[in-house]
């Protein structure tokens, strides 16, 4: 197993695009989270699904965000009509459920919105 | 959600021991007390968790307070490689609970060679 991959690692768009980012966990892994991490901060809890079923959203999870995770295999984090604001590093993590070893998280993408 | 307090930085010396002090006066007979790292340009990485008792893991050592209102993260020996953010985390591992991690500003070790 290769861990959670992010894809893609960097994404530059200009004001106003949309974006779309893909997450890949952990084969065995049925918890998937999306988090957001700014410079010199540590990162935010915006979302997780269990298997398919997103079950719960952080209020910064703003109307222009939207997540899926299809046949709870892969995951997509959208972003609608980016604002500079939204520059952060879009971090993904995944675990069983339960505690056992913690999560293990991607890489992140890195979005910059100019 | 029950908190945490770490200092923001701390220094060590390559090869040398760190403890790593983390302050949750708050905690909840529910919580786990979780430590992550992140490397620069890298996603946080699983250290260690624990409830009560002591713990120890290739990674490091994990020591408890009784009343559980702190805990210590111990590198017995620190390396270069280590020098990273460290965030100590508490989550409620009740079956009905989202599980999430809710990240503090963690504290930033240095390790001089």
């Amino acid at each position: 197993d290769t861990g959670v991959s992010q894809d893609p690692r960097h994404k530059i768009t200009k004001r106003g695009q949309n974006v779309t980012f893909r997450c890949d966990p952990i084969s065995e892994h049925n918890r998937l989270y999306w988090y957001r991490q700014t410079l010199g901060q540590g990162p935010e809890f915006l979302t997780y699904f269990q298997n398919e079923a997103q079950l719960e959203k952080s209020r910064l999870l703003s109307d222009r965000f939207s997540a899926e995770r299809p046949k709870g295999s892969f995951s997509t984090l959208e972003i609608q009509r980016t604002e500079q604001g939204d520059s952060a590093m879009y971090l993904c993590a995944s675990s069983r459920t339960g505690f056992g070893d913690g999560y293990t998280f991607g890489s992140g993408t890195r979005l910059t919105v100019v | 959600d029950a908190k945490t307090t770490q200092p923001n930085s701390m220094e060590s010396n390559e090869e040398e021991p760190v403890h790593l002090p983390c302050n949750h006066s708050t905690i909840s007979g529910t919580d786990y007390i979780h430590w992550y790292r992140q490397l620069p340009s890298q996603g946080p990485e699983y250290v260690i968790h624990g409830l009560t008792s002591n713990v120890n893991n290739r990674m490091a050592s994990l020591a408890i307070a009784e009343d559980r209102k702190s805990s210590t993260l111990i590198l017995h020996r620190a390396t270069l490689r280590d020098a990273a953010v460290y965030y100590c985390i508490l989550r409620d591992e009740r079956n009905n609970a989202g599980n999430m991690l809710t990240f503090g500003g963690g504290t930033r070790l240095m390790v001089k060679p």
